[in-house]
């Protein structure tokens, strides 16, 4: 199963309110990352968690808020976003060892108004 | 610094083939990608080199020279549904994704 699956797929919302992606993954690596992708650039890292632990935060503001529940779950919490962070939002994951390849998920559509 | 080049756009003609090539230049290696990505989608993975030689996968083959800096994407018996953007990208010492332009593949009828 190579499976990395988000929710939900399109996500409309206005500066004010608070929201949340969600990611899940059952191929059992232990890295989990949050990318942001503007139309025509590639993917922008965002965070990284390593089992469980976030690693690596590339300087994203604050309104932005990773969690990590479990092995599985990544969660990215939204909160007075800007309509400049409109974006595709994917998660990935990573395995281990010969199994090195990264897998993302569909992605969810942001649209902050 | 750490560098990623490959051409921004290819045409090709439905049934052909065409070669995407990727230089780069990274502090660290630890693997090359290509993925597809169709407008308004997730990447999808196409292949990943660790070591140097061709990787063939149905009518997609990848090519990494570590030596040259130097990967190529090869695609056979083009369909038009292959029209899509190619990022090539490299995993950097600290298994970061250091990622290409990408090339806007358009293939014609």
């Amino acid at each position: 199963d190579t499976e990395v699956t988000q929710t939900p797929k399109h996500l409309v919302m206005g500066m004010t309110n608070k929201k949340s992606l969600k990611c899940e993954q059952h191929m059992g690596h232990r890295a989990m990352y949050w990318y942001k992708q503007k139309a025509k650039k590639p993917p922008e890292l965002m965070f990284v968690y390593s089992y469980e632990k976030l690693s690596i935060n590339e300087s994203v503001p604050s309104r932005f808020s990773p969690e990590c529940p479990n092995s599985s779950l990544l969660n990215l919490h939204l909160h007075a976003l800007q309509p400049e962070d409109s974006a595709l939002y994917l998660c990935a994951t990573k395995g281990s060892g010969d199994t090195d390849t990264q897998y993302f998920g569909p992605g969810t559509r942001l649209t902050v108004l | 610094g750490q560098n990623i080049d490959q051409p921004t756009e290819m045409t090709a003609t439905e049934g052909a083939i065409v070669q995407i090539n990727c230089t780069y230049q990274t502090s660290g290696f630890n693997g090359l990608f290509w993925y597809q990505q169709h407008a308004g989608e997730a990447p999808t993975f196409l292949s990943y080199n660790v070591l140097d030689g061709l990787e063939e996968k149905g009518r997609f083959s990848s090519f990494l020279s570590r030596s040259k800096g130097y990967s190529y994407l090869l695609l056979k018996e083009l369909q038009m549904k292959d029209s899509a953007s190619y990022l090539c990208a490299v995993w950097d010492s600290n298994y970061q994704l250091i990622w290409g332009a990408g090339t806007k593949l358009i293939i014609k009828p």
